[in-house]
C-alpha cells in the first residue's frame, strides 16, 4: 500500500545523471542524521548516517553532507538508476533519550 | 537473518473500535521503536521500547499506548479509534537504542472508517 505524502517536493532527474537531494533540520543540538529510502508499499530502508562531528560521508554510490552552520543536510546519488526511484528522508536525533525527527520527504523520479 | 515483522498487513476498523498491532522485530534486535505515517504529518515518532521498558514517548494522547515483551516482541495499541488515526503504522528495531541504524518493518496500513 502507498505510504508516501500526496505533495512532496519532487525531484526528476535522467538516468544516469547525479542527484542531489536537500533536508533542512530543525535541532542545533541533534547530534546524528540519517537518510533513508521508501519505495511504494515498504518501510523506510536505511541509506547511510553522519554524525554532526563530520561534514562529510561516503557510502556505495552516495555521499551525505553536513552543514551545520546553516543546518543543512544533503543526500548526493551517482549515476542514478530507476531502481532509486523513492521518497527520500532525512531524521534527525539528539543525543541519548531522544526520538528521531524525520524531515517531510523528497520523491525522486528517475527519467529513461 | 528474517527482517523486522508486522502483523497484521491492512485493518480496517470503525470509530470508538480499538485495535492491537504488533511488531516482531529482527532476532538479536532488543530496541522497539512505533511510527505513525500520514499523507499530512509524515512520519511522526510514537513512542521507543528497550528490554521491555518504555524509553521514550513521542507527542500522541494516551488512546495510543504499547509494550515490549521479553523476547522483544512489541505491540501497540490504539483505543476509541478516530477517522485521524487512519496511517501506516510502522515499526523499527534496533541492535540497542544508542546504535541509530534502525531496520523498518513494512508497515500495518489502518483504516479507519
Amino acid at each position: 500500500g502507498e505510504s508516501v505524502g500526496l505533495h512532496l517536493p519532487t525531484l526528476s532527474v535522467q538516468e544516469g545523471d547525479n542527484s542531489i537531494i536537500n533536508c533542512a533540520y530543525s535541532n542545533s543540538a541533534s547530534d546524528y542524521f540519517i537518510w533513508y529510502k521508501q519505495e511504494s508499499g515498504k518501510g523506510p530502508q536505511f541509506i547511510i548516517d553522519i554524525r554532526s562531528n563530520m561534514d562529510k560521508r561516503q557510502g556505495q554510490r552516495v555521499t551525505v553532507l553536513l552543514n551545520k552552520t546553516v543546518k543543512h543536510l544533503s543526500l548526493q546519488i551517482a549515476a542514478t538508476q530507476p531502481g532509486d526511484s523513492a521518497v527520500y528522508f532525512c531524521a534527525e536525533r539528539g543525543n541519548y533519550g531522544q526520538n528521531f525527527v524525520f524531515g517531510p520527504g523528497t520523491r525522486l523520479s528517475v527519467l529513461p | 537473518k528474517a527482517g523486522v515483522t508486522q502483523t497484521p498487513r491492512y485493518l480496517i476498523k470503525t470509530r470508538g473500535q480499538q485495535v492491537t498491532l504488533s511488531c516482531s522485530p529482527i532476532s538479536g534486535h532488543r530496541s522497539v521503536s512505533w511510527y505513525q505515517q500520514t499523507p499530512g504529518q509524515g512520519l511522526q515518532f510514537l513512542f521507543e521500547y528497550f528490554s521491555e521498558t518504555q524509553r521514550n514517548k513521542g507527542n500522541f494522547p494516551g488512546r495510543f499506548s504499547g509494550r515490549q515483551f521479553s523476547n522483544s516482541r512489541s505491540e501497540m495499541n490504539v483505543s476509541t479509534l478516530e477517522l485521524g488515526d487512519s496511517a501506516l503504522y510502522l515499526c523499527a528495531s534496533s541492535y540497542r537504542t544508542e546504535t541509530y541504524e534502525q531496520y523498518f518493518g513494512p508497515g500495518t496500513r489502518l483504516t479507519v472508517t
